[in-house]
């Protein structure tokens, strides 16, 4: 079967980074997307990565390894309104989209 | 439209009541689908049309779950005989592309739907 898994909650430091891993068993692959979501409201594109290694967009970045079936998304000097979930998706072969739960990413002053 | 517009933005049906759910996408996106996502959890795909051909329904829970975009720009959820099982938020999110353009999804904020 498909697989996306997330850490389902982790809490940081306002100021501080935190890495949310994401490793992915999917059929097939055709790219990766973050997608960030604060509660009660639409999930909103991060990043998108298919080729291997790191793309940088401001505080944000997110890094790929496909031999691996592993992505992480990274948040530097955090603020309180990264307190949200962060969804990680696959593209499979299909050009379906498979989705992770999500992580909750808990900020405290 | 700027963005993707869900109407209602909460509904409550009491268990057996009929519901349709509206989506209007921005406007000339090609693709739209439909997600459902319960709490805590990611979307989960329904079904997704490009222009006004349901090309994949395979989402769809059940036949009480049906889909139109007859003009190729707003969609309609409907569940029939709702259930409580029903009850999650529905999503919408249209793309400029076509599903193997791997595009960008710009989603709508959803309808909460909970079933009595």
């Amino acid at each position: 079967g498909q697989n996306i898994d997330q850490p389902t909650e982790m809490t940081a430091t306002e100021g501080a980074i935190v890495q949310i891993n994401c490793t992915y068993q999917t059929s097939g692959f055709n790219g990766l997307f973050w997608y960030q979501q604060h509660a009660g409201e639409a999930p909103t594109f991060l990043s998108y990565n298919v080729l291997d290694g790191l793309e940088e967009k401001g505080r944000f970045s997110s890094f790929l390894s496909r031999s691996k079936g592993y992505s992480y998304l990274l948040l530097k000097e955090l603020q309180m309104k990264d307190s949200a979930s962060y969804l990680c998706a696959v593209i499979d072969s299909n050009y379906q989209l498979i989705w992770g739960a999500g992580t909750k990413l808990i900020i405290k002053p | 439209g700027a963005g993707v517009s869900q109407s209602p933005r909460y509904k409550v049906a009491k268990r057996g009541q009929d519901v349709a759910l509206r989506c209007d996408p921005i406007s000339g996106h090609v693709s739209l689908f439909w997600y459902q996502q319960a709490l805590g959890q990611g979307p989960e795909f329904l079904t997704y049309f490009q222009n006004e051909a349901q090309l994949d329904k395979s989402g769809l829970p059940s036949d009480r779950f049906f889909a139109e975009r007859p003009e190729g720009s707003v969609s309609t959820l409907k569940i029939q005989r709702t259930q409580q099982e029903d009850s999650a938020v529905y999503l919408c999110a249209s793309s400029s592309y076509d599903r193997a353009g791997a595009n960008v999804l710009t989603f709508g904020a959803g309808s909460r739907l909970t079933v009595l």
